[in-house]
């Protein structure tokens, strides 16, 4: 099957620094990423829609300018959380699509973002 | 807003027993859904489909039923194994709705040697 990597696994930093999350389809191109937060023993949360060569579509009540997404190709899409605060350590997922209806999801194995 | 529930947080069996995890769902609009189950520190892996034309799909040890008519959806798991222990979610969406999916709140399956 399709593969995403997601990199980093695992990221720890200050308060107040940025840090940069890669996905990336390995297997084939990816017109559309998204990326999803989820909290411990919580669901994954839709954060943004990821659309190469434009721009992101962000869900209601989600920072554009805290969480900024860059889909500049068709293999890549960064997601950088700006500005970190302990609030937004989470375990953050990316997937990717082709753009076909209704087509099986591929996700990365997820980034956990500690702040201190 | 709209969203996907689950109805159990915690699901424990005994190994061999089959498992019924089920979900319901409140858009009427979805067409497709998803079942993932989700290893500790991993991201979602894929389990199985059903589109909104079927009410039962079967996959290898694991089924998937939709009753459109209640909203709800479940996942049997035939022959539970420890290897199955993991969290499951479900996840609906429409078909102009490409990729975007809702999750469910999701179920805690622990299986007992």
């Amino acid at each position: 099957g399709a593969v995403v990597s997601q990199h980093p696994s695992w990221v720890i930093c200050k308060s107040g620094t940025s840090v940069k999350i890669e996905c990336r389809s390995l297997d084939f191109q990816a017109t559309t990423m998204f990326w999803y937060r989820q909290f411990p023993k919580q669901s994954l949360m839709l954060m943004a829609t990821s659309n190469e060569g434009s721009k992101a579509t962000y869900e209601q009540g989600v920072e554009k300018d805290k969480f900024l997404i860059n889909h500049a190709s068709l293999t890549l899409s960064t997601l950088t959380v700006t500005s970190a605060h302990p609030e937004d350590s989470s375990f953050y997922i990316c997937s990717a699509s082709t753009g076909l209806t209704n087509e099986k999801l591929f996700f990365g194995s997820g980034t956990q973002l500690s702040v201190l | 807003g709209e969203s996907v529930g689950l109805h159990l947080p915690t699901l424990s069996v005994q190994e061999g027993d089959n498992s019924i995890i089920n979900c319901a769902y409140s858009n009427s609009a979805s067409d497709y859904f998803i079942w993932y189950k989700q290893e500790s520190g991993k991201g979602p892996q894929f389990i199985i489909d059903i589109r909104s034309n079927m009410d039962k799909r079967q996959g290898q040890r694991v089924t998937v039923l939709l009753n459109k008519t209640v909203k709800h959806l479940s996942l049997q798991i035939a022959a539970t194994q420890p290897g199955d222990s993991a969290v499951y979610f479900c996840a609906e969406t429409y078909s102009s709705n490409t990729g975007k999916l809702i999750f469910g709140q999701g179920t805690t399956l622990q299986v007992k040697p």
